[in-house]
Order: structure tokens, then sequence, then C-alpha cells
């Protein structure tokens, strides 16, 4: 079964302070795929970012950056000179695309990320 | 171009009332999901809609949910009765249903934030 673990529940950081947020995952399948999603006060999910399971390239947009390391089964997100614009919940969830799958995701329990000025 | 929309944003209801959701997916996406979020959690998939018809409902509880999409556009969720576990954030998603059928990005709607009584 599929599964999302973000160990990481609260950080709190300063204004333009750096932060990384962890999301490691399990699968059987060799094929799937990942997101990341933010979650500010106003509950919407906002989609950031989709990686198939064959693509390990880092991603950088702006100030967020990516890594994916299928060795190690993670998928990070980095916020440089974070903003207090930056706080909210973000989730790592993974879509599995073997067998059987469809295009369910499975998140994990997300970080809450409090920017302060 | 519309995001998804749900109504109402906020219900508040006794135990063993009925309740209702609605949703409006993004225009033209057949595939449309409705989550659970409990607070402190990530979202949980309900049920999976591709056009009208069902492709996964295994964790709709479904002695007291129900949800259907008649005409593959929108789609209601009901929750008959209520119990006080229920009280959540209940999200609805759509991605366009074709082509790559496998991790598709889903978009997400605000939510509805149900409190049980």
């Amino acid at each position: 079964a599929q599964k999302v673990t973000q160990a990481q529940t609260e950080i709190s950081v300063v204004e333009k302070e750096d932060v990384t947020l962890d999301c490691v995952y399990e699968t059987r399948d060799t094929t799937y795929y990942l997101f990341w999603y933010k979650q500010p006060p106003s509950g919407e999910l906002v989609f950031l970012i989709r990686r198939n399971s064959f693509d390990e390239q880092n991603e950088i947009s702006g100030r967020y950056s990516w890594n994916f390391q299928k060795s190690t089964s993670s998928f990070n997100f980095t916020i440089t000179a974070s903003q207090v614009v930056d706080s909210a919940v973000y989730f790592c969830a993974l879509s599995e695309a073997g067998a059987g799958a469809n295009s369910k995701l499975t998140f994990g329990k997300g970080i809450t990320l409090s920017v302060r000025p | 171009e519309a995001g998804v929309a749900q109504s109402p944003r906020y219900k508040i209801i006794e135990k063993r009332q009925s309740v209702a959701f609605w949703c409006n997916p993004i225009s033209g996406h057949a595939t449309l999901y409705w989550y659970q979020q409990i607070l402190g959690q990530g979202p949980k998939l309900l049920i999976q809609f591709q056009n009208n018809g069902v492709v996964d409902d295994s964790q709709l509880p479904k002695d007291r949910f129900s949800a259907e999409r008649l005409k593959g556009v929108d789609s209601t969720l009901k929750i008959q009765p209520a119990k006080l576990e229920d009280s959540a954030v209940y999200l609805c998603a759509s991605s366009p249903g074709y082509g790559e059928l496998f991790g598709e990005t889903q978009y997400f709607g605000p939510g509805t934030r149900l409190l049980v009584l």
C-alpha cells in the first residue's frame, strides 16, 4: 500500500530564512507521481508541483525548489528567502500508476509552516 | 478559467441530521473527487467519478454517505444521519480525465467546513 510520511509537523522560521520540508514515500509501483500542495488559512489546496517517477531532475521555480531522490524515496521541498505569505500547511502526496490504479492521491499529514516577520 | 466551486462553505448541524454538499468542477473535467479532511490530517479520498460513473468508493462509509454525479458535471455528497466524527472539511477536486489517466493533477475547491454538534 502506498504511504506518505511528513515527519515534521510544525516549522517556524523568521522571514528571509531558507526552509526545507521533508517528504518520504512508500510504494510498490515503479511508475508513480508525486505532488506538493499548499493549504493557506482559507482552506483551498493549491497545486505546486507534479513529478513522475522517471524524472529525477530537480526543479526550481522562483523561490521554490524540489529535490527528488528515488534512492531514499524522498521528495523534499525548499523555500528560499521565506516570506510571511508562505505561511500555510504544505502537503506531499503520491499517486500510483500500476495495474488497477486510479488517480487517487494519498496525502501525508502536512507540515504547518509559520514565517514570522 | 473558473476553478472548482463548492457550496456551502460552512455548515453546522446536530448529530443524526442530514446534510448535502454541492460541487461544480472545472469546465470540461471528466474526473471528480470528494475528499474528507479531518483536522490535523491530510485529505482522504471518499469517492472518485469518471463522468457519471464511480471509479473508486472503497473508503466511502456507505451506510451514511452517498454521492452522485447524474449528468457527469455537478456532484452532490450527502451524509444521513451525521455523526460527531463526521466533523471535517469536505473537499471537491477535479482533473481532466482524458489522455494520461494516471497521476493527473487534481485541482481543489475551497471546501465545506462541517461541524456536527
